[in-house]
């Protein structure tokens, strides 16, 4: 059974501030997504990873993904009020040129202070 | 494309009576997810379909929980009878083969008294 696991589940940052998501894995897979959700709203995507050493940035997030360490993470840099969310990575367990079947940890939420 | 809809956005309803969450998917996709989230448990993946048909529901809690596509533009998850425990927000997602990640509808929030 794939398991999912971010750490760490909760997370109050200043402004300013840099910090990182992590996501472990349990099984092979070379496809992982990232996720926001807003306080009683749905999930948007952020990132999709697509292969080992893939790294994309949007703002100040960056997300990679190291498929040999089953590991991928979200740096924050220069954190700002408006990041705060829960954060959700997913892994991808489908075959390929299928549909997806993902699996997700189980969210960090981040708390921006001014 | 108005993107996943689902309806109603809020249900209350008394323990014991039958609830039913529905879910248009985007045009063209053939995947069809269902999901619940709760604080305990997190994102748990309930059913899903393909091209209409229920690939695997090994996720759905129980038999009171039972879900449908009669179309490949519409979906049903239903409880009969509901308890307090089935209070969550269900969200329908959907995708389409050879893409990547799922677009997830606005979710349900169903709460059961």
């Amino acid at each position: 059974e794939l398991k999912v696991e971010q750490n760490p589940l909760f997370l109050s940052m200043q402004e300013g501030k840099n910090y990182t998501i992590y996501c472990n894995y349990s099984t092979t897979s070379d496809r992982l997504y990232w996720y926001r959700q807003d306080p009683g709203k749905s999930l948007e995507s952020l990132f999709v990873l697509l292969s080992n050493g893939a790294v994309k940035q949007e703002g100040r997030l960056m997300a990679s993904l190291d498929t040999k360490a089953r590991l991928s993470t979200l740096h924050i840099t220069a954190a700002v009020h408006d990041l705060s969310a829960t954060y959700f990575c997913a892994v991808d367990m489908g075959a390929y040129n299928a549909g997806n079947m993902l699996t997700f940890g189980g969210g960090t939420r981040l708390m921006v202070k001014p | 494309d108005a993107g996943v809809i689902q309806s109603p956005r809020h249900e209350v309803t008394e323990m014991g009576q039958e609830v039913t969450l529905r879910c248009k998917p985007i045009s063209g996709h053939d995947y069809l997810f269902w999901y619940r989230q709760t604080m305990m448990r997190g994102l748990e993946l309930l059913i899903y379909f393909n091209n209409n048909v229920p690939i695997d529901d090994s996720g759905m809690p129980e038999d009171r929980f039972s879900a449908k596509m009669p179309n490949a533009s519409f979906s049903t998850l239903k409880i009969q009878p509901s308890e307090p425990r089935d209070s969550a927000v269900y969200f329908c997602a959907s995708s389409r083969q050879g893409n990547y990640g799922y677009t997830f509808g606005s979710g349900t929030r169903l709460t059961v008294v």
